[in-house]
């Protein structure tokens, strides 16, 4: 059983495509969190959403943008992908927006 | 711009000596620090936290120190097994978990 999990584990796509990952999370959690991880390891956060709010990072552009369902979960869709968007992509939960969150196994994106 | 540093990207102990896992930030406003443990093709799962208020946190082998007057933390891991083999990342906290920051992680490898 799963608690925070993401589909697919690998994504393989050319420049230009749109693409989507999923994340569905059972913890009964209120909010979710994408996180992209960079080439030189660092955890850097996109998004964070719970039923009020989406608050983005002023980093993120905006051909990313998340869709939430229901409260269970958080889709991350990508439009008119770049080589640079190439990275693994976490999505994690919360309760509360409180201080620990827990991780999906990540997305392994790679744009040709 | 990264304000959380883990300037050692690998250590390697013995096993059942002690693991330092150390972590330095620039922000002094940075109020809750957590450690997460990262395996293989795995999302980080929550190790240990501590907040500003305290200086010292233990749980078990583990234990994490502060020093805000230097901004530094360090996780100590006694006595270390193979299994904790892992990516450690240190991660800091401002006003609310949107602003949560990740230092590139560690690789710990212990020898049996």
């Amino acid at each position: 059983d799963t608690a925070v999990s993401q589909t697919p584990k690998y994504l393989v796509t050319q420049m230009g495509n749109d693409k989507s990952i999923k994340c569905e999370q059972n913890l009964g959690h209120d909010t979710m969190y994408w996180y992209k991880q960079d080439s030189k390891k660092f955890l850097k956060i996109m998004f964070s959403y719970n039923n009020k709010e989406l608050i983005i990072n002023e980093t993120v552009p905006n051909r990313f943008s998340p869709k939430s369902p229901d409260k269970a979960h958080l889709n991350l869709h990508i439009n008119s992908l770049e080589l640079g968007d190439s990275a693994v992509y976490f999505c994690a939960s919360s309760q509360n927006s409180g201080n620990i969150q827990y991780f999906g196994a990540g997305t392994r994106l790679s744009v040709l | 711009d990264q304000q959380v540093k883990q300037n050692s990207p690998s250590l390697s102990v013995q096993e059942g000596r002690i693991s330092i896992l150390n972590c330095d930030y620039t922000n002094s406003m940075f109020d809750y620090f957590l450690w997460y443990k990262k395996y293989p093709a795995e999302g980080p799962t929550f190790l240990i936290s501590i907040s500003s208020i305290k200086d010292k946190n233990e749980d078990g082998r583990f234990t994490v120190f502060l020093n805000k007057s230097a901004k530094h933390l360090s996780l100590h891991i006694v006595p270390s097994q193979p299994g904790d083999s892992a990516v450690y990342f240190c991660a800091a906290r401002g006003d609310n978990n949107n602003d949560m920051r990740f230092g590139a992680g560690t690789r710990l490898t212990v020898k049996p």
